[in-house]
Formats: C-alpha cells, structure tokens, sequence
C-alpha cells in the first residue's frame, strides 16, 4: 500500500524558514516523481513544485520561486521542501504527492503550515 | 498561471447526472490531453478519480467519466449517490512544464 506522511508543519513567524519532510513507503520511491501541492484555508488546490526522480530537474510555481527548494533522499525515501522568507499568504496544508507522466496518483494527509506573527 | 475555471458548486439528486466543467487556455486544457480529476471529502486528502482526460484508476466506480472539448474538460457523475458529496477538482500540464488546478467544485446530494 502507498503511503506518504507529511512532518514538519507548525506556527512560524514571517521572514522565518522551516523544512517540510515527507516519509514514502509501498512504491518504488527512487523511480518517482515527486510534488507538493498546498491548499490555503478554505481554498483550492495549488501546485508548487515537481521533482524528477533523481532530484536532477526542480521546477516551481512562480509565487515560490527563489523561496522554496524542494529536494530528496532516495536512500532513505523522503522528499523535502525547504522553505524560506515565509509571508502569510504561505499559510496552508502541504501535501506531497507521487506523481505518474501528468497525474497525482497518491496523497498524503497534508501537514498544516501557518504563518503568523 | 491562472487558476482553471470550475463551477463552485453544482447539485443533484440521487440517481440523477452532473456534470462539472473545467475551462482552461490554449496552454493547459486545449494543449494536452493531460487533464485529470480529484475527489476531496472535507477534511481528507485529493484521490485521482480520472487522468489524461477520460481514463479511470482502479477502484473508481464506472459512474465517473471524464471528457474533453477544445479549452474544456468536464467531469460526469451518473447516478449520484450520497457518498459522491465532496469537492472536486481539475488539473492539467501546462506548455510551462508546471502544473494548474481549477478552483474547485462542491458536489451537494440533494
């Protein structure tokens, strides 16, 4: 069974940084496209960034871009999402999810990040 | 990148159809046949429901169906049930090697 759990969300100041983590188990973690897709309180799903499966070619969307660096370890199979100059418009779930060609295949639970002085 | 275009909320009885429709550009939606659709229960993690327009992972009910016209995809519920209320979602690839999704539909069994 695919599973993918998200760590490493809490309150956090704006301007401060932190590390999402996400732990994959039940698929071939190392062969697989990861992502994190974050939804705002009572919003909609947004994409934020895909990473290739030997974390070679990142790619994000422009409101991260230049704040987030999304990385991995396939020794360990986890996938990370550093994080930095956080605004309060960062305040939401991050999911990680594995990706399959253009498609989400299977999702976390979502870690809940919220910014606030 | 803009947000696709979704409904917020679309309704029917048990036993009837929806429909939910997801607008796009000429960059995301009418480019590839890369749209896929999401089911969220409140409080619960998106689950693929279709991918590349009109196929079905395994597990998904036959009631779902995807389908896709110029800028345009549209997800189908056929005989709605009770447990098919949630928020839906689109998404599609884009000609920016990224990644949009639509605002989001709220299903409602009467």
């Amino acid at each position: 069974e695919v599973q993918l759990v998200e760590s490493g969300g809490g309150l956090f100041q704006p301007g401060g940084s932190l590390r999402l983590s996400c732990a994959a188990s039940g698929f071939t973690f190392s062969s697989s496209w990861m992502h994190w897709v974050r939804q705002g309180p009572g919003k909609g799903l947004v994409w934020v960034s895909r990473l290739n499966s030997d974390g070679s070619n990142t790619i994000y969307a422009d409101s991260v871009k230049g704040r987030f660096t999304i990385s991995r370890d396939n020794a360990k199979n986890m996938l990370f999402l550093q994080m930095s100059s956080l605004g309060v418009e960062d305040t939401a779930v991050y999911y990680c999810a594995r990706g399959s060609g253009s498609y989400f295949t299977s999702w976390g639970q979502g870690t809940l990040v919220t910014v606030s002085s | 990148q803009s947000a696709l275009t979704q409904p917020p909320s679309v309704s029917g009885s048990p036993g009837q159809s929806v429909t939910i429709s997801c607008t796009g550009t000429s960059s995301d939606v009418g480019r590839y046949n890369r749209v896929s659709w999401y089911q969220q229960p409140p409080g619960t993690a998106p689950k693929l429901m279709i991918y590349e327009v009109t196929s079905r992972p395994s597990g998904v009910p036959d009631r779902f169906s995807g389908s896709k016209s110029d800028n345009t995809a549209s997800l189908t519920i056929s005989g709605l049930q009770a447990e098919d209320e949630a928020d839906y979602y689109c998404s599609s690839y884009t000609t920016n090697t990224t990644w949009v999704f639509g605002g989001g539909t709220k299903v409602t069994v009467l």
